[in-house]
């Protein structure tokens, strides 16, 4: 079974750009949840979705968005891009929301300069 | 021994010694316990998780540790080995909203 599937692994913007990660979960799974983190910091919660439905946000303004395909697909999106948006984002997959156990992708590195 | 650095607390081990990571959660109402692995350059990976009715559950050279009481857990690793380098963060979920609550992480450093 294929694992999460995160494009584009690496992508370099400029400040007030914006940008669309793409997040493949796990066949199967329906819950797709993303985090940004930053070198040596833990994992920020952005948003968690379950049948294309967001269901729980963390504390990030609104230029960041995402959503949730029928097929659970996801993609976020984050507009008016500032240096401080260069992280590592990442997806995660679940089978359901009650479930513990995330599957990560490997990511996507952002970099805004 | 256990540092708090800028970021994130490192924890230096002999190899083939045992490592337990600490991590004290924050909720009350907290229900299940997961614990993650971090290598550099990946995402975190499932390690092993424990429901709220049991206070110490066995994995494959991982021992998870619960204690209500106190609201700390903690992630025993037996005879720790080059491959457990990484950071380790802990996780809590309250089963009412399945918020997941991430803890901030340790970094495990093993001495040759």
């Amino acid at each position: 079974k294929a694992g999460v599937t995160q494009t584009p692994r690496y992508l370099i913007k400029t400040r007030g750009q914006q940008v669309t990660l793409s997040c493949s979960p796990i066949s199967g799974h329906r819950s797709v949840s993303w985090y940004q983190q930053t070198p040596g910091q833990g994992l920020q919660f952005l948003f968690e979705y379950f049948s294309e439905t967001q269901r729980n946000k963390g504390n990030f303004p609104g230029r960041f968005s995402g959503r949730q395909f029928s097929n659970s697909r996801s993609e976020m999106n984050v507009s008016t891009l500032e240096l401080g948006d260069s992280a590592l984002y990442l997806c995660a997959s679940s089978l359901n929301r009650a479930s513990g156990k995330l599957f990560f992708g490997s990511g996507t590195q952002l970099s805004v300069l | 021994g256990e540092s708090v650095g800028l970021h994130l607390p490192t924890l230096s081990v002999q190899e083939g010694d045992n490592s337990i990571i600490n991590c004290a959660y924050s909720n009350s109402a907290s229900d299940y316990f997961i614990w993650y692995k971090q290598e550099s350059g990946k995402g975190p990976q499932f390690i092993i998780d424990i429901r709220s009715n049991m206070d110490k559950r066995q994995g494959q050279r991982v021992t998870v540790l619960l204690n209500k009481t106190v609201k700390h857990l903690s992630l025993q690793i037996a005879a720790t080995q080059p491959g457990d380098s990484a950071v380790y963060f802990c996780a809590e979920k309250a089963m009412s909203n399945y918020q997941l609550i991430w803890g901030a992480g340790t970094k495990l450093i093993i001495k040759p």
